[in-house]
């Protein structure tokens, strides 16, 4: 299976700046027919994810423009701009480029 | 829109079955796969396996291998994820989700099963 790895795992922020979120795959995730399946999921206190990124790049429909996402392979980043108190909760890289799709960890993202 | 509605919360004794729906509506249910994710209490995202609605075709993560069947009724546009063989460790929330080719856009609100003796 493709180990996900976040770092850090918890992110104190000031409300107005930016967050950083890495994650390493345990092998690369472009897939045979040369896309990269990496998106990135939020999912807020006692609520179910929701996906923010897909393929690697791309924001899902409503969501707002400070999230960005980045990187190729094993390497990957999730970028906040300016963190908002709804941006509070825990954010997963997820890969499904091969079975069984995985996980991050979650990074906890919280306002300092 | 998209909704994809599941059943209420369970609780269930050691070495029971448990059966949770997910009532999808808003689209085309034999267009998009429904994948199944569990959530272990205060613990991350665990995928258990997908369904094709269109085929019945099934995909299962080897570590739920021979104790999870996930199955669909199409007149009913309903997905159904059953788990037998329960242990304490089982206890979570289990959400289905409609996957877009390789992301999920669409997920269930949770089914909160609980395994206790």
């Amino acid at each position: 299976d493709i180990v996900m790895t976040q770092t850090p795992l918890s992110s104190p922020v000031i409300l107005g700046q930016p967050a950083s979120i890495s994650c390493r795959s345990s092998q690369s995730l472009v897939h045979s027919d040369g896309n990269t399946y990496l998106s990135w999921l939020q999912q807020r206190p006692g609520q179910p994810p929701r996906v923010l990124i897909y393929k690697i790049s791309n924001r899902f429909s409503g969501v707002p423009d400070r999230f960005s996402g980045s990187g190729a392979g094993t390497d990957f980043t999730l970028k906040i701009s300016r963190v908002e108190a709804e941006d509070v909760g825990v954010y997963y890289c997820m890969q499904a480029t091969q079975f069984p799709w995985t996980f991050g960890q979650g990074t906890k993202v919280e306002i300092k | 829109q998209v909704q994809l509605v599941q059943s209420g919360a369970e609780v269930k004794k050691p070495g029971a079955s448990v059966k949770v729906s997910c009532k999808t509506s808003g689209y085309t249910f034999s267009g998009n796969f429904i994948h199944w994710v569990r959530q272990a209490p205060g613990q991350g995202l665990e995928w258990l396996g997908r369904i094709n609605p269109n085929s019945g075709g099934t995909d299962y993560a080897q570590s739920f291998q021979g104790r999870v069947t996930l199955t669909r009724d199409t007149s009913i546009a309903t997905a159904y994820m059953e788990l037998s063989r329960l242990i304490s460790d089982d206890t979570g929330v289990y959400y289905c989700a409609r996957a877009d080719s390789y992301y999920f856009d669409n997920w269930g609100q949770g089914t909160l099963v609980t395994v206790s003796s």
